[in-house]
């Protein structure tokens, strides 16, 4: 099976500034890994994919993750970020070969005007 | 509008009665699933299904029962409930062939008491 750790439950940034989402996975497999985003009362949204190719994937909203297969990571980043950027943000892994996702316990990203 | 809804939005009900959480979606998808967000735990998968009257048990199944009689429908039954199935529930469908995008229902907040 595979896991999922999202490193900070809860992340302050100032508007326009950078940011970044932290994520590692564990698995013994090939992975697929995935970033949603769910806002206030509201359902899960896929931000980006990682599935083969290019380790730096970009998403909607201006996002992009990057890959890292030695480190296990998969960070989640933005150069500037919005107030409507406030939400709460999902790390989530599957395998290759599988048919369920395991998802991180989120970080609460606030956008500080 | 492409969606997946899920009625009732909330619930409260007493412990041992009976319930039924409906999801259902109008974009032909084969894949469903059920999962339930609890703080600190993240999304933990309840029960998927691959197509009509395919199921299978996703991590934490227990108390809990699917059926896949038709495409669009995939409902979440609970038989007895207990204050420990106090939860906010989603339930998700993916395409054919692209069951790594997810699409999110808005989810269903019950509360067993």
């Amino acid at each position: 099976a595979q896991s999922v750790t999202q490193l900070d439950s809860q992340v302050p940034v100032f508007e326009e500034a950078p940011v970044e989402l932290r994520c590692n996975y564990s698995s013994s497999v090939s992975v697929y890994l995935f970033w949603y985003v769910q806002y206030p009362n509201q359902g899960l949204q896929l931000l980006l994919k990682y599935l083969s190719g290019s380790t730096l994937v970009k998403g909607i909203n201006g996002f992009e993750a990057e890959f890292n297969k030695s480190q296990t990571s998969f960070h989640l980043r933005k150069p500037s970020v919005h107030i409507s950027d406030t939400a709460e943000y999902f790390c989530a892994v599957s395998g290759v070969t599988g048919n369920q996702f395991y998802f991180g316990t989120g970080t609460s990203l606030t956008v500080i005007p | 509008e492409a969606q997946v809804t899920q009625n009732p939005r909330y619930l409260i009900t007493v412990t041992g009665k009976k319930l039924t959480v409906t999801c259902s979606q109008n974009m032909n998808h084969e894949y469903m699933s059920w999962y339930r967000q609890d703080p600190g735990l993240g999304l933990r998968q309840i029960y998927y299904s691959m197509n009509v009257e395919v199921t299978d048990k996703g991590d934490v199944p227990e108390g809990y029962k699917v059926s896949r009689k038709e495409k669009r429908n995939f409902p979440l039954i609970l038989e007895s409930p207990s204050p420990n199935q106090t939860s906010l529930y989603f339930c998700a469908s993916s395409p054919p062939g692209r069951w790594t995008e997810a699409f999110f229902g808005q989810g269903t907040r019950l509360t067993v008491v």
